[in-house]
């Protein structure tokens, strides 16, 4: 069993529209939870950065956090053609160093 | 400098040569790492260095795969005797390091080296 799955998609959604990218892990030691953005030809960039269970939201981005049921998310509202990327969830253990990556989720925003 | 700086962007060799990808961290990262991002897979960690400890090189794949880190900055992987199968993009990333705190241990990644085993 891989350490976090994603369904790599592609996902394709109409402009505006609310979209909804998860993952989920097996090991409850993970307490870090990020999600990276990467375009094409280009390497990941930090998009959100969670630390234990919860939500934090930043602008049309919202990251989301279920430790019960070791389930994370990502919902991006209002969803715009330069939204279209693959986005990434990663986990990391407290105190560990090495971030562990989902397959990625291609999406694509369609005007 | 400003980013994570990587070269060659694309490098196409012939199976059984040996190929260098090089990565240049931000300055002042003492985290650095390489990931390999293969088709339709996610990243693949292959090794850390954190500033002057031994490397953790519980990643890589092969032995004949490795990696330096001179002088605490610049970082190269080797692989040796390409595969067809090692064809994939190499990404290289840096970090602040093992500091706990919010945004601490954020990876920051280069553009990636394309490589392709023909």
């Amino acid at each position: 069993q891989k350490e976090v799955e994603q369904d790599p998609g592609p996902l394709s959604v109409p402009e505006g529209a609310i979209v909804s990218l998860n993952c989920t892990y097996s090991n409850s030691a993970f307490q870090y939870f990020m999600w990276y953005r990467q375009y094409s030809r280009k390497g990941p960039e930090l998009l959100m950065y969670t630390y234990s269970s919860g939500n934090k939201e930043d602008g049309r981005f919202t990251a989301q956090v279920d430790k019960s049921s070791k389930y994370i998310s990502l919902f991006i509202r209002d969803s715009q053609p330069s939204d279209s990327a693959t986005y990434l969830c990663a986990i990391r253990n407290t105190g560990g160093f090495k971030t562990i990556f989902g397959a990625g989720t291609r999406l694509f925003v369609k005007a | 400098g400003a980013g994570v700086s990587q070269s060659p962007s694309n490098k196409v060799t012939e199976k059984g040569k040996d190929v260098e990808l090089r990565c240049d961290p931000i300055s002042g990262h003492t985290a650095l790492y390489w990931y390999r991002q293969s088709l339709g897979q996610g990243l693949e960690f292959l090794i850390y260095f954190q500033g002057n400890s031994a490397p953790d090189k519980s990643g890589l794949p092969s032995d004949r795969f490795s990696a330096e880190r001179t002088g605490g900055s610049v970082s190269t992987l080797t692989i040796q005797r390409t595969q067809q199968e090692d064809s994939a993009v190499y990404l290289c990333a840096s970090s602040l390091g093992p500091v706990e705190g919010d945004g601490a241990n954020v990876l920051t990644f280069g553009a990636g080296s394309r490589l392709t085993v023909l």
